[in-house]
């Protein structure tokens, strides 16, 4: 139990281009969904939070116009990387929270972007 | 001075060796900890999740917290080659957000 998936697993794009992941939970419904940003050989760093229905939470320095979040359902968010640039290549990865186990979040494979 | 640190290793075993691993932290409102394995281009899977201080025993993985030192650990017991990956200890105190350390790579040699 307890399965996040993401599509695409890997994406590569032209720069100027839109790219959009996303990230399902398969077995639960999650209130709440997470989106980080993971550098090579360097830890998770959160870039939003995702409110069911509501607007994303940015975390300071990550531009919300952006990393458009959108969730629109209690299984699936999506992460839209507008007008990739080279440095926005990276391993972006989701993770959800089961409604009633909040404090907990199970994390998909990951989505690997590079920006050419 | 970082909320959450953890020796990014890596630590080297024999297979069959008891691993330790481990982490400190500054924060205490942090109550809720947890235990991630990520295999290379890999998402983080969670292992371990304890709330508050005590022990949490699950087959050969054992997590220890010790809120009065803000330290906490994870122990494998008969470490497989197959428990090569990086482990990334991560904590919240009550918000959700998590809070993770940098990860330790470890590697179990057959």
């Amino acid at each position: 139990g307890a399965v996040v998936s993401q599509h695409p697993s890997w994406v590569i794009c032209k720069s100027g281009t839109s790219v959009k992941i996303e990230c399902r939970s398969l077995d639960f419904q999650a209130t709440t969904m997470f989106w980080y940003r993971q550098f090579p050989k360097q830890s998770l760093m959160l870039m939003a939070t995702s409110n069911e229905g509501s607007k994303a939470t940015y975390e300071q320095g990550v531009e919300k116009d952006k990393f458009l979040i959108n969730h629109a359902s209690l299984t699936l968010s999506t992460l839209t990387v507008t007008s990739a640039h080279p440095e926005d290549s990276s391993f972006y990865i989701c993770s959800a929270s089961p409604i009633g186990y909040q404090e907990t979040q199970y994390f998909g494979p990951g989505t690997r972007l590079l920006v050419l | 001075q970082k909320e959450v640190e953890q020796d990014p290793g890596p630590l080297s075993v024999p297979e069959g060796a008891i691993v330790s691993l481990n982490c400190t932290y500054s924060n205490s409102a942090f109550q809720y900890f947890m235990w991630y394995r990520q295999y290379s281009r890999k998402g983080p899977e969670l292992l371990m999740y304890t709330y508050s201080s005590g022990n949490k025993e699950d087959g050969r993985f054992t997590a220890q917290v010790d809120k009065s030192s803000k330290y906490i650990s994870l122990f494998i017991r008969d470490s497989q080659p197959s428990d090569s990956a990086t482990y990334l200890c991560a904590m919240s105190g009550g918000f959700q957000k998590l809070v993770f350390g940098t990860g330790t790579r470890l590697l179990v040699s057959p």
